[in-house]
Formats: structure tokens, sequence, C-alpha cells
């Protein structure tokens, strides 16, 4: 089945400064990335994703790359601010009826002002 | 607010014990989905339907089982419990049938065996 890798476990960074979160995957079918921010005791939300048609995806201080060929995704963060701090977990999954999403185990990041 | 209800919001019993979970998705949502999230760790999937049916399975424990009902709600009942299965138990729900739709989480069940 599918398994999801995502490194690092924890990540700390300075206001301001960019963070990045790697993911791999191993199931060449899967053609969907999700990434979910999980706040200190509150719900995971999801944040972007991505399908397998597109290699790069923006959204304001938040994009993720796609490599298809290596099977991994990244997260990218640019211009951190303290309220990014939270557990980011990317996921994979195929675009079929019958699959299950699965998460990597979550990336820690602390965000120092 | 996510749309997505769970309750009860916190749950503390004994082990030998059976609970039911419960979870109405957000209008309109077909899929619903059950992950476990154990202290600091991440989020293990249990099981996934939709529109009543079961669709994809994770590593689900013989002693939980869970369905959903015609309403759409869903329940996951978890029976003989031991101090191991104390986490965080969160439902999801999403418009569509495939894995392809992101999903909108609960506020969660927190789950303590003692």
């Amino acid at each position: 089945g599918e398994n999801v890798e995502q490194h690092p476990s924890t990540l700390s960074v300075q206001e301001g400064d960019s963070a990045v979160i790697k993911c791999t995957y191993s199931d060449s079918a899967s053609n969907y990335f999700p990434w979910y921010k999980q706040e200190l005791g509150k719900r995971p939300q999801l944040i972007i994703d991505i399908r397998s048609n597109v290699g790069e995806k923006k959204d304001q201080r938040i994009a993720v790359t796609l490599n298809k060929t290596a099977k991994h995704f990244s997260l990218h963060i640019t211009e951190t601010q303290p309220e990014d701090s939270a557990v980011y977990f990317c996921a994979a999954s195929r675009q079929t009826s019958y699959d299950k999403v699965i998460f990597g185990p979550g990336t820690s990041l602390s965000v120092i002002p | 607010d996510s749309g997505v209800t769970q309750t009860p919001k916190h749950l503390i019993t004994a082990t030998g014990q059976r609970v039911t979970l419960r979870c109405s998705p957000r209008s309109g949502d077909l899929s619903v989905y059950w992950y476990q999230q154990s202290l600091d760790q991440g989020l293990q999937f249990l099981i996934q339907y939709y529109n009543g049916e079961e669709r994809a399975k994770g590593n689900i424990l013989e002693r939980f089982s869970a369905q959903q009902f015609p309403d759409l709600h869903s329940e996951l009942n978890l029976s003989s419990l031991e101090l191991g299965d104390s986490a965080l138990y969160f439902c999801a729900s999403s418009v569509g049938q495939g894995s392809d739709s992101p999903l909108h989480f609960g506020n969660g069940t927190r789950l303590t065996v003692t």
C-alpha cells in the first residue's frame, strides 16, 4: 500500500526566514497531494493541494512543488510568521473511488520571533 | 468552523468498556473518513465510507467497527477498550466519492481509557 515519508520531523526557523518540508511517496499511481496544517489542540485544515498534472502551485506565502519522477513533493513557506507555527502533514492518494488518503508523520514547525 | 460535527468532545472510560463516537458530515458531503491520532503522533487512517458503503479500510483493529447511516452520519464503535486506545479520533468528510477531494475535519473526540 501507499507509504508517505516526511522530513524533517521538527523544524525551527527565525521569523522572516523560509521553511521547506519534504515528502516522498511510494505508490507511483498517486496523483493528489494535499497539505494540512494542525495548530496545537485543533483540527487539521487544508492549506494547499496539488495534482499530478501540475508541477508547482502557489498561494501567497506558500507553494508546493511536485516531482513525479522522483516521487517527492515539497511545501515551501516564505517570510514565516509566528502564526505559521504548527504541525504540517503531507498526504498522497489516487484519484479513484476506492482509495485511502494516507498522511505523512508530520513536521512540527516552530517560528521564533 | 468546518461544518463537520463530532460528539462527544471528550470521553473518559475504563478498560474493557465499549464506546460510540458520532460524526455528522458537512452538508452535501457523502464521504466520511475516520482517523486516529495518538499523542504526538500522526493521523492513522481507520476507515472510509461513501453514501453508506464502506470504501477503504486502513489498519483498523477488529475491536473497532464503523458504519454510515442513510442520513450520512457515521458512528465509530470501539469495544474491549485498552489503555493504548487513548487518542484523539477525527472524523473528516469530503464532497466526492474519490480520494482527491479536500478533507474537512471535525474537532475530534478525545478518548481517555483509564
